[in-house]
């Protein structure tokens, strides 16, 4: 089945330490994005990629880094200056008109 | 730039009650909007798109929504509530203007508990 997959499921670290979320996809998209989902919030736009090894800063990219080496990769990097990341995280793709846009199930990010 | 509004963070119905989901959006262009449902822990699924053709739009389990370019509206509704439709709800618009991918642009949620 084509999809995306996000990993793991939930993730618990330490503070001041940078944790790297992954997301693969096998639906052959171009566009790929990260959001961040807090309660009462909505999703906000962390960073999108439209091709690879190109990416652009959402709405709320700093403390956050991406890679996009590989069309199914895109990565996203939580670093010790997110003064607040716990959160759940949600990876995207876009497939065009056509396909539209497919959302992985999710990471859930709990800094202790 | 694009926006969303949703009114209501929490909406209460009973079960076999009508569904009505507010959304208000703010676009300088036509907008290209969408109604996602996403249960705990999960991702989010497509309801429903507006792609500037017929603005009486129906998606799945038997949710529709009108687009009313008068009112900047795009509400959710569905006429008779179920137990498993208890979820969160978002409404989205698209800043995509080409086949190449677009941002989308969220609202804040809302939450829809439904009562025996």
């Amino acid at each position: 089945d084509g999809g995306i997959t996000q990993s793991p499921k939930y993730l618990f670290r330490k503070e001041g330490q940078n944790v790297t979320l992954s997301c693969e996809q096998n639906l052959n998209h171009d566009a790929m994005y990260w959001y961040r989902q807090d309660p009462g919030q909505g999703l906000r736009l962390i960073y999108y990629s439209q091709i690879v090894n190109d990416f652009q800063k959402g709405d709320i990219a700093e403390g956050y880094s991406v890679s996009r080496e590989k069309k199914e990769s895109f990565p996203l990097t939580v670093t010790s200056a997110q003064k607040n990341p716990t959160a759940f995280y949600l990876c995207a793709t876009n497939g065009g008109w056509t396909y539209g846009y497919t959302f992985g199930s999710g990471t859930r990010l709990t800094v202790v | 730039a694009q926006s969303v509004t949703q009114l209501g963070s929490h909406v209460s119905v009973s079960e076999g009650a009508l569904v009505l989901l507010r959304c208000n959006y703010s676009s300088s262009v036509p907008p290209y909007l969408f109604w996602y449902v996403q249960y705990p822990n999960q991702g989010l699924q497509l309801l429903l798109k507006y792609t500037s053709a017929a603005t009486l739009v129906k998606g799945i389990n038997g949710f529709e929504a009108e687009f009313k370019k008068s009112e900047t509206s795009f509400h959710l509704t569905k006429p008779s509530a179920h137990m498993s439709d208890a979820a969160e709800y978002f409404c989205a618009v698209s800043d995509q203007r080409n086949n190449q991918g677009g941002k989308l642009i969220f609202g804040q949620g809302t939450e829809l508990s439904v009562k025996p």
